[in-house]
């Protein structure tokens, strides 16, 4: 069975250093992946997808990059954090028509 | 540029009533939509994908409709339980390069309340 691994949970960093979150997806190969942003209280923000290796759509203009140097590994970067950029965040997996499945999120904090 | 919207943002209802949640969605060039749910501080969790091809889909007490020619969409949950309390989030899958899937687009979100 296909599983989805994201971390971590939790993050708690200071205004200018640099973050890095991983997702990797077991058990399928060629997946479409996503990195999602929930503000508190508002819908999910698409921030980038990317249907294959070394192909990243970026969705919204900011401080944020995404990588995906292996099929099933999906990185999202920042140099220098904002206070603005505290938030949910969700990767998630999908292909064809299959539903998406989402990891369990990583809470992060900018302080 | 595809936008959904979800009516209404919150709704309360007493244990064993019947609920209709609404999302709306402007381009009707989709390649599915899909309803999710999500407990507070939690992921998301898959609940029914329609395909562009179809009408509705049915699992358990839930139904979910599609109508793309007025970039509609319905869940329906039936005699609803207080373990039905979450926020219930469509999202419309857009038709990609080679009429594949691939970017979905996420509704705002109905805040769910059943009391006991």
């Amino acid at each position: 069975s296909q599983t989805i691994h994201q971390w971590p949970a939790t993050l708690v960093q200071p205004v200018g250093s640099p973050l890095s979150l991983e997702c990797t997806v077991e058990g399928t190969s060629n997946p479409n992946l996503y990195w999602y942003r929930q503000a508190a209280g508002r819908g999910l923000q698409l921030l980038f997808y990317s249907v294959g290796i070394g192909q990243i759509s970026s969705e919204v203009p900011q401080n944020l990059s995404a990588s995906r140097p292996q099929d099933r590994q999906f990185i999202l970067s920042s140099k220098k954090l904002l206070l603005s950029d505290s938030g949910f965040y969700l990767c998630a997996w999908g292909r064809g028509n299959s539903p998406l499945h989402f990891g369990n999120g990583t809470r992060l904090t900018v302080t | 540029k595809q936008e959904v919207t979800q009516i209404p943002a919150a709704l309360s209802v007493p244990e064993g009533e019947n609920l209709v949640l609404n999302c709306s969605f402007t381009d009707s060039a989709i390649y599915n939509l899909q309803w999710f749910r999500q407990d507070p501080g939690k992921g998301l969790t898959s609940l029914l994908l329609i395909q562009s091809s179809q009408r509705e889909q049915t699992s358990g007490r839930l139904n979910a409709s599609l109508d793309k020619s007025s970039g509609r969409s319905t869940l329906y949950i039936a005699a609803s339980q207080p373990g039905d309390s979450a926020t219930y989030l469509c999202a419309v899958n857009e038709l990609g390069v080679y009429n594949q899937g691939g970017k979905l687009i996420f509704g705002q979100g109905t805040e769910l309340s059943v009391k006991p």
